[in-house]
């Protein structure tokens, strides 16, 4: 059975800090590694990461997949209270049809 | 472009009720797809379609029907509504490169349902 597990699944900070979110993996087929934030509503697109050890980045944000070890890692530099979001991590997973996979995600709350 | 569009925001049912959500995507995606939002479960495949007239079952279909009748649009039905499906129902869509791989999902706003 394909799995996605975050970690952790809520952590607190305070503003300026910096945090490191978690993904492991096990799936059939990998092809392809995505994040997404989620605020009140609909996630919006984050990153994709489908080659190793490539860093990508956007401002505060980069994130970098290990297809050895089978995890990604979101980092968040300089926390703002507008990072406050839910983070979710997913799969794409080959097969006949492709599948998107979802962790259960990571619950963060910046605190002024 | 609108994006992806989901009818309606907000939804109460009474138990053994129908009802039927709707998507609509304005980009020319061939994949569409549903999930279900649960408290600390993540977002959980319903039912996908990689093309017009096409649809495939998901993680968790039972008690769910859909319909792809038109590319820009992905229905989704409660034939008998049960409170077990009180969840947030979120449509995307996305475009498959060359090969068939589906890509970045483009997420609607979403859907509250609420089956009393």
């Amino acid at each position: 059975e394909d799995k996605v597990v975050q970690s952790p699944l809520s952590l607190v900070v305070h503003e300026g800090d910096t945090v490191t979110l978690n993904c492991s993996y096990e799936v059939t087929n990998f092809r392809s590694l995505l994040w997404y934030k989620q605020e009140k509503k609909a996630p919006t697109f984050l990153f994709m990461l489908t080659s190793s050890g490539i860093e990508k980045k956007s401002g505060r944000l980069s994130s970098i997949l290990d297809k050895k070890e089978l995890f990604s890692i979101l980092n968040i530099t300089a926390t703002q209270t507008g990072d406050s979001a839910v983070y979710l991590c997913a799969v794409i997973v080959r097969g006949g049809s492709e599948k998107l996979v979802f962790g259960k995600g990571t619950k963060l709350t910046v605190n002024p | 472009n609108a994006g992806v569009t989901q009818t309606p925001k907000f939804r109460v049912l009474k138990t053994g009720q129908s009802m039927t959500l709707l998507c609509a995507q304005d980009m020319n995606h061939e994949y569409m797809y549903w999930y279900r939002q649960d408290p600390g479960m993540g977002l959980r495949l319903i039912h996908y379609s990689v093309g017009e007239g096409t649809t495939a079952k998901g993680e968790v279909p039972d008690g769910y029907n859909v319909s792809r009748l038109k590319k820009q649009n992905f229905l989704l039905g409660l034939e008998s509504a049960a409170p077990s499906q009180t969840s947030v129902y979120f449509c995307a869509s996305s475009s498959p490169r060359s090969g068939g791989f589906t890509d970045t999902q483009y997420f609607g706003p979403g859907t509250r349902l609420t089956v009393l």
